[in-house]
């Protein structure tokens, strides 16, 4: 069975720290994994997926195929950082999500 | 382009009620594909549709939720007899063929059963 777990439900932070949000994931084919985030009063939005392999506003994540983990990370937090983020994981035709982390960049 | 709309934003129903729950997909989106979040939980897969087929409905409720997306007009969603526990906010997202596995979500529809 497909999961996604995101041990944090809150992460504060302060302005300039680094980042780093947890997405472990279960899955037993080859996974597709993506990061969405929802900004305060706007729609749940694509961040970045794994086969890009590209950084969207500082953030990047690593697929550890070893450890399940595709851990969502900046090294220097901004205050227009705080937002829901999810983790989300490709398969059989549709996206399972990880209950989801707050992130708050205090200032 | 609009992006994936989804009405009404808020919705009251009392316990009992129908609630039907509207969303229009981004332009040249063929599947839609909906998702229920309770509260202090992540989003949860209830059925992905083509156009006037549906494709997998395994995250559904077998009895009083039903899903439709008709050859012309918007995505439903249906809740018939609606009760407390309907009560959570309810995201539709679509996808283009091409777009490997991006999904573009919707406002959502909050539901609220008295």
């Amino acid at each position: 069975a497909q999961r996604v777990t995101q041990p944090e439900k809150l992460l504060s932070v302060f302005k300039g720290a680094p980042v780093e949000l947890k997405c472990n994931y279960s899955y037993s084919g080859s996974p597709e994994l993506f990061w969405y985030v929802q900004y305060s009063r706007q729609r749940l939005q694509l961040l970045l997926r794994h086969i890009s392999r590209e950084s969207i506003k500082g953030f990047t994540a690593d697929l550890n195929k070893g450890e399940t983990s595709f851990h969502l990370k900046k090294p220097f937090a901004q205050e227009e950082d705080s937002a829901m983020y999810y983790c989300a994981l490709w398969g059989a035709q549709k996206l399972v999500f990880g209950q989801g982390t707050r992130l708050t960049i205090n200032p | 382009n609009a992006g994936v709309m989804q009405n009404p934003r808020h919705l009251v129903r009392r316990r009992g009620q129908e609630a039907r729950l509207r969303c229009s997909p981004m332009k040249g989106h063929s599947h839609v594909y909906w998702y229920r979040q309770l509260p202090e939980e992540g989003l949860k897969f209830m059925v992905y549709l083509q156009k006037e087929n549906i494709i997998d409905e395994s995250g559904m409720p077998k009895e009083r939720f039903s899903a439709e997306f008709p050859k012309e007009g918007p995505s439903i969603l249906r809740i018939q007899q609606v009760v407390r526990g309907d009560s959570a906010a309810y995201f539709c997202a679509s996808q283009d063929t091409r777009s490997y596995n991006e999904q573009f979500f919707g406002p959502g529809t909050r539901l609220t059963v008295l």
